[in-house]
């Protein structure tokens, strides 16, 4: 079972939107909704964005959405801050390994 | 409030062994269930193991089954990853987890594992 794909890097100024996304296969993505995020920052343990494709948790800003197509998720960041810097995983569940994360995604505030 | 804090990691030659602790607190422990994910120097995010809220179920990524045996403490809020045969590639930061049912919801700091001789 090999890693899902994510961009390297995305970057964006401030106020505006990225979109990262994940690719995967029917086996994880496109099998399952227990698809998530996490926020990791520098020398920081992760944090969960966005749980089961769509959901957010007690605290985390509206800015964060999830959605999902087929075998792709995608993690959208609108109104961009300099907070935001930070690298980004998707997750999925998949019957064959468990839980496969994404590659990984670093986002740059221009 | 929430807490995991992991100890025990630390340098040890290949083929040796490791006990990595977790303890938790400011939830109900004994109703969730516990995992381990680790991560490689610069490298991504990798599932290790799970274990039930009763410890009576655990699962493991393929790279780690038959080396690391996950289990937990009900009575100490503890869960731990006994590592056995440590190759170089099972050098990164542990993290220990919380897990809400299908995904990571909480995450301790990390204890950084390094297997070198």
């Amino acid at each position: 079972q090999s890693a899902l794909t994510q961009p390297a890097s995305v970057s964006g100024s401030p106020g505006q939107s990225i979109t990262i996304s994940c690719n995967g296969t029917s086996s994880d993505i496109g099998g399952h909704t227990s698809v998530s995020w996490y926020q990791q920052q520098p020398g920081k343990a992760p944090k969960l964005i966005i749980h089961d494709i769509d959901h957010r948790p007690s605290g985390v800003s509206l800015r964060f959405s999830g959605s999902k197509s087929g075998n792709a998720a995608s993690l959208i960041i609108s109104a961009l801050r300099a907070e935001d810097e930070a690298d980004y995983y998707c997750c999925s569940f998949t019957a064959s390994v468990g839980y496969v994360f994404g590659t990984g995604t670093r986002v740059t505030v221009l | 409030e929430m807490q995991l804090v992991e100890s025990g990691g630390g340098l040890v030659q290949p083929g040796g062994s490791l006990r990595l602790s977790c303890a938790a607190s400011g939830f109900t422990f004994t109703n969730y269930w516990m995992s381990w994910v680790r991560q490689a120097p610069g490298k991504g995010l990798e599932w290790v193991a799970k274990i039930k809220e009763d410890g009576s179920e655990k699962y493991y990524v393929d790279s780690v089954r038959g080396r690391f045996t996950i289990s937990r403490d009900n009575a100490k809020n503890a869960v731990y990853l006994q590592m056995n045969s440590l190759r170089d590639d099972d050098t990164a930061v542990y993290y220990c987890v919380k897990f809400g049912g299908a995904y990571f919801d909480y995450w301790g700091q990390g204890t950084l594992v390094t297997v070198s001789s």
